[in-house]
């Protein structure tokens, strides 16, 4: 069964730094998607950003990034310049394709910018 | 309009109630699915279903059960509410891309 770990239950940083949440998995999964979700206080499920196991590159999107790390089972989460907007619920997640194409979850990283 | 909707957004029941959570969607995906959020556990699966006629347990399913009325429709029963039901309730719907797209959840309290 694959699982998802997320250890830091809750982060604070100060408007404009950069923060890197951290997520490790545990699959025998050779292809694979992984996902951060972040959920502000209206409680709306966004995705962040996605990387598909098979590609080497990190993925991007504008202020965030990802640090994959196949070998190890990370993938942790850059914000950079980081925005009052950003505070929420930050949920890194697994899916094995093709199929159910379940999600599987970590427990979140509760997210506070302060201003 | 928004793509998924869940009715109601809040709903506050007694012990051994029996009640209807209901979620729609306008994406014309195939994949629907059922996930229950509890603080410090994240989201897990319930149900989920790849047409009317397919439904499939997922991790919790226990003490639920769903129904797939049409495409576009998939409701979550809880036959005799408990109150370690009480958590907040998301539907989602999945194509081909991988990518699952959430309704707004829904909040539910059993006293």
């Amino acid at each position: 069964a694959q699982t998802v770990t997320q250890s830091q239950p809750e982060m604070s940083v100060q408007e404009a730094e950069t923060v890197t949440l951290s997520c490790t998995y545990d699959t025998s999964e050779n292809n694979y998607y992984l996902f951060w979700y972040k959920q502000p206080p209206s409680r709306q499920m966004i995705l962040v950003i996605r990387q598909e196991a098979y590609k080497q590159q990190n993925a991007t999107e504008n202020r965030f990034s990802v640090n994959f790390q196949k070998a190890a089972k990370s993938f942790s989460l850059k914000i950079s310049d980081s925005q009052l907007g950003d505070t929420a619920m930050y949920f890194c997640a697994f899916m094995v394709p093709p199929g159910a194409q379940k999600l599987v979850f970590g427990q979140g990283t509760r997210l506070t910018i302060n201003p | 309009d928004a793509d998924v909707t869940q009715t109601p957004r809040n709903r506050i029941t007694k012990t051994g109630k029996r009640i209807m959570l209901e979620c729609s969607q306008t994406k014309g995906h195939d994949r629907m699915y059922w996930y229950r959020q509890d603080p410090g556990l994240g989201l897990r699966l319930i149900y989920y279903s790849f047409d009317v006629k397919d439904i499939n347990k997922g991790e919790i399913s226990d003490g639920y059960s769903v129904s797939r009325q049409a495409q576009a429709k998939f409701s979550l029963s809880l036959e005799s509410a408990i109150p370690n039901q009480t958590a907040l309730y998301f539907c989602a719907t999945g194509q081909t891309s991988n990518e699952q797209f959430f309704g707004p959840g829904t909040r539910l309290t059993v006293l």
